[in-house]
């Protein structure tokens, strides 16, 4: 069954850049990824798609590659507002599939 | 842009609920509509999408068959149909609107509560 492992959390120090992977099961994680944070009591918000597009009003400290199997988000500049939920999604044909989440800690 | 949902509440297993999803502020008939949903504590879990003209609908591997989604373009409404409820599909239900048709949601509403409980 396919599945898109994320790590359970990661931390940084304000200031500092963070890398988080989303990796997938088979060997190309494809063209269609998207992420998105959630805060606490908040709907998610989509923060990266087509694995490196920013939507319009998403600050350019946000940014995602790929490689292989693997998709990243890195967070440059870390901010205590950053912190949060953070979840990649991968579409393949009339499917989607969501990583279980990494947890954003700003130390 | 604005998505609300709504028909939320507690169910029996094996019970049926609908849920809407209100939607304004865009070109609601150009676009596909999803339903995501969250387990208390829990990740996301994409539970389908339709096609902007309601001409088709997928659906994901744990609610296929028992869930279903329709829409109604000259409400700018869409509803999810969920039949044959399990205390596994307790969970906040969100509907988010498709960007582009790739399965990346822009907008999201701010989710309904649906607990399955005897």
């Amino acid at each position: 069954q396919s599945a898109l492992t994320q790590p359970a959390s990661v931390s940084g120090s304000p200031g500092q850049s963070i890398t988080m992977s989303c990796s997938g099961s088979s060997g190309d994680i494809g063209d269609y990824v998207s992420w998105y944070v959630q805060y606490p009591g908040q709907a998610p918000k989509l923060i990266i798609y087509e694995v490196t597009n920013r939507p319009s009003g998403v600050s350019d400290r946000f940014s995602g590659s790929k490689s292989g199997n693997t998709a990243s988000l890195t967070i440059s500049g870390l901010q205590a507002d950053d912190e949060g939920h953070y979840y990649c999604s991968q579409y393949t044909t009339y499917n989607l599939l969501f990583g279980g989440g990494t947890r954003l800690t700003v130390l | 842009v604005q998505l609300v949902e709504s028909g939320g509440g507690v169910v029996q297993p094996g019970e049926s609920l609908r849920l809407s999803c209100a939607a304004s502020g865009f070109a609601f008939s150009s676009a596909g509509m999803h339903w995501v949903r969250q387990a208390p504590g829990k990740g996301l879990e994409w539970v389908g999408v339709i096609s902007f003209d309601g001409t088709s609908a997928h659906y994901g591997d744990s609610v296929r068959g028992r869930f279903s989604i329709s829409r109604d373009n000259s409400k700018n409404i869409i509803y999810l149909h969920m039949t044959t409820l399990r205390g596994e599909d307790s969970a906040t239900y969100y509907c988010a609107k498709d960007q582009g048709g790739d399965y990346e949601f822009d907008y999201w509403g701010q989710g309904v509560l649906v607990t399955v409980s005897s």
